[in-house]
């Protein structure tokens, strides 16, 4: 099946400075991919969606100047929290579909968890 | 808008007995359903998904789900669970025009031995 990577999978930054999260798809041309985040005990919820060489479309109350989301590939799509807080501290996941998948049909990354300190 | 609820949040279920969870959606039209699976700490696995045809559709790990249009329900079930499908399961449901998950808030199973 295809295979979808997140690097970071843990990482630990200070307030106020940038952390990148990598999202690639291994073994697919992934034309749109998708950042999910995950609080403790709760649902994911997409922040955004970004096709390949396209701006990302942000969901309703995601504040696309602090989560920058680039798709500069068919296979590599990165978000940056830029000037974190300890309020975005939480388990971001991305999921990226290729040509060929049904509606809906993604494939998910293992998630990054970040804590600001 | 479409919503997804999965009614139970936690379920606790004895090693080799039968498991439902339940999902139900909001939605006009018939959706697109899956359902996932995430271990702690990990990322979601697809366990099944409808887009139409047999209402009953089998899945990986013996699960398997039943689509009912009547009740706007897609609950899943496994008739013996294994300790190791101890985790979070997510319904979710995508528009047919469009891309976009939309998942319910998720059930917590835990499985005695």
């Amino acid at each position: 099946g295809a295979v979808v990577s997140q690097h970071p999978s843990r990482v630990i930054c200070k307030s106020g400075t940038s952390v990148k999260i990598e999202c690639r798809s291994l073994d697919f041309q992934a034309t749109t991919m998708f950042w999910y985040r995950q609080f403790p005990k709760q649902s994911l919820m997409l922040m955004a969606t970004s096709n390949e060489g396209s701006k990302a479309t942000y969901e309703q109350g995601v504040e696309k100047d602090k989560f920058l989301i680039n798709h500069a590939s068919l296979t590599l799509s990165t978000l940056t929290v830029t000037s974190a807080h300890p309020e975005d501290s939480s388990f971001y996941i991305c999921s990226a579909r290729g040509k060929g998948l049904l509606q809906g049909e993604q494939y998910f990354g293992p998630g990054t968890r970040l804590t600001v300190t | 808008a479409q919503s997804v609820t999965q009614p139970d949040i936690h379920i606790t279920v004895s090693e080799g007995a039968s498991l439902e969870l339940r999902c139900n959606y909001s939605y006009g039209a018939t959706p697109y359903l899956f359902w996932y699976v995430q271990s702690p700490g990990q990322g979601l696995q697809l366990l099944l998904k409808y887009f139409s045809g047999d209402t009953l559709v089998q899945g990986i790990k013996g699960f398997e789900a039943e689509f009912k249009r009547s009740q706007s329900s897609f609950n899943l079930r496994k008739p013996s669970v294994h300790w190791s499908d101890a985790a979070e399961y997510f319904c979710a449901v995508v528009k047919a025009a469009g891309n976009k998950l939309t998942f319910g808030g998720g059930t917590r199973v835990l499985v005695k031995p």
